[in-house]
């Protein structure tokens, strides 16, 4: 069974700064990786995805996957108080049913 | 904009009570789910709906069974809740292709059970 695991549990960072997060996941062969975000009292929401080794940008986020180390990073650029929320790493197998999700990080941008 | 719907948002009832969440999904979507997130934020799936049918079963208590009218609706009923069953419910649906899929949430349904 897939196993996913997110570092760090908590963030504090100053508005404007760079806030980076961290999964990392135990198949190999996982087809795709999304970040969510979930601010209190909603449910998650898809920020961005990736498939491919390698990194992908959109707007003031940057997520790096590296397969060999079984590691993908979030990267928001610029953070705002708005950004306070949880972070939740997803990790799909291919033709699998059941995304697998990480504990979450808890990201708390103070202006 | 919300376009999975779920029904009721919050519910307190006694141990030993049934309870039915609901889940409607106007997306056109081919498969829904049913998650389970409790205190410490952590999703575990419970049940997965693709077209109606059942896919995905995980390992849970026997009281919840989900039920599917048609792709578009996924309910979650609960036979004698536990106290351990105290949590919040998210519905959400996707559709499933070879790049992998998005899922949409509901904002979830929280029970407290007593």
């Amino acid at each position: 069974q897939e196993k996913v695991q997110q570092s760090p549990e908590s963030l504090i960072v100053p508005e404007g700064a760079m806030s980076s997060l961290n999964c990392t996941f135990s198949n190999s062969a996982s087809q795709s990786i999304w970040w969510y975000q979930q601010h209190p009292g909603k449910g998650p929401e898809a920020l961005i995805s990736i498939f491919s080794n390698g990194n992908k940008k959109e707007g003031r986020l940057t997520v790096y996957l590296n397969r060999a180390s079984l590691h993908v990073s979030l990267h928001i650029r610029d953070s705002q108080p708005s950004d306070s929320a949880v972070y939740l790493c997803a990790v799909t197998a291919g033709g699998n049913y059941k995304p697998t999700f990480g504990k979450g990080t808890s990201l708390v941008v103070h202006p | 904009e919300t376009a999975v719907f779920q029904t009721p948002n919050y519910h307190v009832t006694q141990v030993g009570n049934e309870v039915s969440f609901n889940c409607k999904q106007t997306l056109g979507h081919d498969t829904m789910y049913w998650y389970k997130q409790d205190s410490k934020k952590l999703l575990k799936i419970m049940f997965s709906y693709n077209n109606k049918q059942l896919i995905v079963n995980e390992t849970v208590p026997r009281r919840f069974s989900p039920q599917s009218s048609d792709k578009a609706h996924l309910n979650l009923r609960i036979k004698s809740v536990e106290p351990e069953d105290s949590a919040v419910y998210l519905c959400a649906s996707s559709y499933t292709d070879s790049s992998g899929n998005t899922l949409y949430f509901g904002e979830g349904s929280r029970l407290i059970v007593v």
